[in-house]
């Protein structure tokens, strides 16, 4: 079985941190993505990554960064974290084919204060 | 720009009933696919279902099928013999046949299914 995992379960930091949202898959899988996902507004795409080192904007990148430095991790950073980045954050991962499944991590529910 | 939309907030039914989920899309492509995923209170999201742009076919998987309507940019998903283990979020999304597969989904904001015993 795929499996994703995420550092953390839930997260509260400080208005003005460094965030760091981690993000491990097992199946060799050469996408991953970073989600948020808020109430009534569904899921959107932080950004994408489709190589070691490579990354893509999504929908959503203004005030994150990502990084991916071994194929099987995908880190989402928030340089200095805001209120309004009070959210639940969901990896995912796939083989490159348009038709693969995404393999949803459990999410990190995030609280900035 | 790709949307999804789900008009349906919440619904509600009853088990062992049926139940269907509206999802309509707006794309100027021609070749892409469309997922239906599921997300359980408190649990990882899963795929229920996915449907080619090409195959006029409406894809089945056990309880669950979907009425793809290509020309009306319409893709719902019915649940048939509703079971409690089908409460949940579901979500339906879109990703276009271009960039290699490397794209993410376009989601629509969910509707909340609600399984009465």
């Amino acid at each position: 079985d795929v499996k994703v995992t995420q550092s953390s379960r839930y997260l509260v930091k400080r208005t003005g941190e460094k965030v760091f949202l981690e993000c491990v898959q097992d199946m060799d899988h050469e996408n991953m993505f970073w989600y948020r996902q808020d109430p009534g507004l569904g899921l959107r795409l932080i950004y994408f990554s489709y190589d070691v080192k490579m990354k893509e904007k999504g929908d959503i990148p203004e005030g994150y960064s990502v990084s991916r430095e071994k194929k099987e991790r995908f880190s989402l950073i928030l340089e200095s974290a805001s209120t309004n980045q009070t959210s639940m954050y969901l990896c995912a991962s796939s083989l490159p084919q348009i038709q693969e499944t995404q393999y949803f991590g459990p999410g990190t529910r995030l609280l900035v204060l | 720009a790709q949307t999804v939309t789900q008009s349906q907030p919440e619904m509600s039914v009853q088990e062992a009933e049926t139940v269907t989920l509206s999802c309509t899309y707006d794309t100027s492509e021609s070749d892409y696919y469309l997922f239906w995923y599921k997300q359980p209170p408190s649990r990882q999201m899963i795929l229920v279902i996915r449907q080619e742009a090409y195959k006029q076919q409406n894809a089945t998987e056990n309880r669950f099928s979907v009425n793809f309507q290509k020309a009306a940019k319409s893709f719902s998903l019915k649940i048939s013999d509703s079971q409690l283990g089908d409460a949940a979020m579901y979500f339906c999304a879109y990703r276009p046949n271009s960039g290699g597969g490397a794209d993410g989904l376009t989601f629509g904001k969910g509707t909340h299914l609600i399984i009465q015993p």
